[in-house]
């Protein structure tokens, strides 16, 4: 089993929808969360680090299971800018990062 | 600006080469990685270093090798024993490893191929 999984993708939605990414992990142990997001051939940025008790960042809103060991991202209303590949990304206490695969995101006019 | 610095941004190695991506920080963080990234593939770890003079294998170490002889300066050789070397390498780093909701910060890249 692969340490963070995402759902495959790719997503293809509507301008103006409301889109939910999911993310598992199997290391109880995990200590903080965190969804990057990556433009094609670009560098990974950090779009929100994800608390316990769920935040939200305009049209961004984070949540973290912690007893199921899953986390999601919604995106309401949707932008064409919104287009990228969000990578979901875990870290185990004084470990590293683990990069889940991502899921690739594609907002159609 | 603080930031990190990746070059060169594109990069050829012949066959039986060894070729070296540079990667410099100037935000005083202390622990420095690198990445591998293939064509849909998420990232994968091959070397990181938490503190001067001292590195660690990630998970596809076999291949390449590291410095860190400077608290910013963290160079990746690619070396002849790495047969698949084409891929989008990512330099990163953060302020120290150990505290939670320590973010990684990355450069812009090196895409290396095979000539």
């Amino acid at each position: 089993r692969k340490e963070v999984e995402q759902d495959p993708g790719p997503f293809n939605v509507p301008e103006g929808a409301t889109v939910a990414f999911n993310c598992t992990y199997s290391n109880s142990a995990s200590q903080s969360f965190f969804w990057y997001r990556q433009d094609c051939r670009k560098e990974p940025k950090l779009l929100m680090s994800v608390y316990s008790s769920g935040n939200e960042d305009g049209r961004f809103t984070a949540q973290l299971n912690r007893a199921s060991q899953y986390i999601s991202l919604l995106i309401r209303d949707s932008k064409l800018s919104d287009s990228a590949t969000y990578l979901c990304v875990v870290r185990d206490y004084g470990q590293n990062f683990v990069f889940g695969p991502g899921t690739r995101l594609s907002v159609l006019p | 600006d603080g930031g990190i610095t990746q070059s060169p941004k594109y990069l050829f190695r012949k066959e039986g080469q060894n070729v070296t991506l540079s990667c410099e920080q100037n935000l005083n963080h202390d622990a420095m990685y690198w990445y591998r990234q293939d064509p849909g593939q998420g990232l994968r770890l091959i070397y990181y270093s938490q503190i001067v003079n001292d590195f660690q294998k990630g998970d596809i170490a076999e291949g390449y090798s590291v410095s860190r002889e400077k608290k910013e300066s963290f160079p990746l050789t690619v070396t002849s024993a790495q047969k698949n070397p084409t891929a989008f390498y990512l330099c990163a780093s953060s302020i120290t490893v150990g505290r939670s909701y320590e973010k990684l910060f990355f450069g812009s890249g090196t895409q290396l191929s095979v000539l």
